[in-house]
């Protein structure tokens, strides 16, 4: 079975401030991870993915992720966010087993100006 | 505009109706996934199809079907509609053996 789980549902940062949101994933077999982010009433955009290599992967907009196979996480950071990267994200994880990929709750997240 | 498309957009139908929505994937995209995503929730797995073969079933109510075509689009027909049915429903389209999924607009169905 595989499994996301993101603990945190809200998180509210200023604008200006670092980021991270956490993701913890289960899975026994090659973990396949993914970020998207879906703004308020639109669909879902990719963010960055991780495949294998450099555990630290860039994304789009100053997102960047890190895959711990020893934590079982893949948490995404920003050195400074923005008011527009108010939205919700989601983890999601793939498995070499033919079967879809599982989401994680999503994180809201919320920048003060 | 060579993204997933999703059909309609926006529908109502009342209880106890009836709908489908369709899904036409990317070009060359063998791989449709169903979601359904409440009150902009978390989105949860209904089902996938690949090669036109169902491979993966999640919360797939009996009262939803879904077939995939030879040309590899997806259709869910939906029958005796719950008020709890109304939400949004995505697909994402992949290439067999990928793991990047393509989002489709969504569709939102509201049922009254």
């Amino acid at each position: 079975a595989q499994s996301v789980t993101q603990p945190d549902a809200r998180v509210t940062v200023s604008e200006g401030a670092s980021l991270q949101l956490r993701c913890k994933y289960s899975y026994s077999g090659t973990p396949y991870l993914f970020w998207y982010v879906q703004y308020p009433r639109q669909g879902l955009q990719l963010l960055l993915k991780y495949y294998s290599g450099d555990p630290v992967v860039q994304g789009v907009n100053g997102f960047e992720a890190e895959f711990s196979k020893s934590n079982s996480s893949f948490h995404l950071r920003k050195a400074s966010v923005h008011w527009s990267d108010s939205a919700v994200y989601f983890c999601v994880l793939s498995g070499n087993n033919n079967n879809a990929p599982r989401f994680g709750a999503g994180t809201k997240l919320s920048v003060k100006p | 505009d060579s993204g997933v498309v999703q059909s309609p957009r926006h529908i109502i139908k009342e209880k106890g109706g009836r709908s489908v929505l369709t899904c036409i994937p990317i070009s060359g995209h063998s791989n449709v996934v169903w979601y359904q995503q409440t009150l902009g929730k978390e989105l949860k797995f209904l089902i996938q199809h690949y090669e036109k073969v169902e491979r993966d079933k999640g919360f797939l109510p009996s009262r939803f079907s879904v077939q995939q075509f030879d040309d590899y689009h997806s259709e869910m027909n939906m029958s005796a509609l719950e008020l709890e049915d109304s939400a949004m429903y995505f697909c994402a389209s992949s290439l067999l053996g990928g793991f990047e999924q393509f989002f489709g607009p969504g569709t939102r169905l509201t049922v009254l």
